[in-house]
């Protein structure tokens, strides 16, 4: 069963890049049968898809953020990665790292971690 | 771009009802609409893909239905446990984009 992982600084000044990493386990991001991806949840509020990465290398972006954001894999670690330039207190967030299998929805979730943007 | 519009924002309901939560979308998503379930602190839950299948483990008084632009999630008799935020989501097939509706609050009345 896979699992995943986010880890990152929980605190971010405004204006400065957010950087959080998604650990796999239980599954390899090599793998053609997945998406990987990342999601938001400001506090209190509704979910947002923030992008997607494939084993390709291709990458697919809300078009709300597609300017400050860029997700990478490292298949060597079996990790992939988020990075939103620019934050602003509107970035603060719950952000999950997430598996699409088979291209139909997302079924595996990490547990969230919390990005906090303040100075 | 599509939009899912979920109905009612809230819903209040005793252990043992019938729950009928909506998700409409703006354009047609065939049948390629799923439900979550997001308890407090915790990630969301798969609860139903492609409309109508439940996913492993889900118990069997969860059930969606729909197709097109109109969808439902119905919770046949309230546990303790199902109250929570649903959500609908869309999968777009190719280029991969994921658009979710802004949730429905399951509470207790």
């Amino acid at each position: 069963q896979v699992q995943l992982q986010e880890s990152g600084p929980g605190l971010v000044k405004p204006s400065e890049t957010l950087s959080l990493t998604c650990t796999v386990s239980g599954g390899s991001i090599s793998s053609g049968s997945y998406f990987w991806g990342w999601i938001r949840q400001p506090p209190g509020k509704g979910l947002e898809w923030i992008g997607t990465f494939y084993h390709t290398g291709s990458t697919y972006y809300n078009t709300s953020l597609k300017s400050r954001v860029a997700i990478s894999g490292d298949t060597s670690k079996n990790q992939f990665s988020l990075t939103l330039s620019s934050v602003t207190a509107a970035d603060t967030a719950v952000y999950y790292c997430a598996r699409d299998e088979g291209g139909i929805t997302i079924f595996s979730w990490g547990p969230g971690t919390l990005v906090t943007v303040s100075s | 771009e599509i939009v899912l519009t979920q109905s009612p924002a809230t819903l209040s309901l005793s252990p043992g009802e019938r729950a009928t939560l909506s998700c409409r979308a703006s354009q047609s998503v065939d049948s390629y609409l799923a439900w979550y379930q997001q308890r407090p602190g915790q990630p969301p839950r798969l609860l139903i893909f492609d409309t109508s299948h439940r996913a492993t483990g889900i118990p069997a008084r969860f059930s969606g239905s729909g197709s097109g632009t109109d969808f439902t999630l119905t919770i046949s008799s309230l546990e303790p446990e199902d109250f929570a935020v649903y959500y609908c989501l869309h999968r777009l097939t190719w280029p991969p984009r994921y658009t979710f509706g802004q949730g429905t609050n399951l509470q207790i009345k």
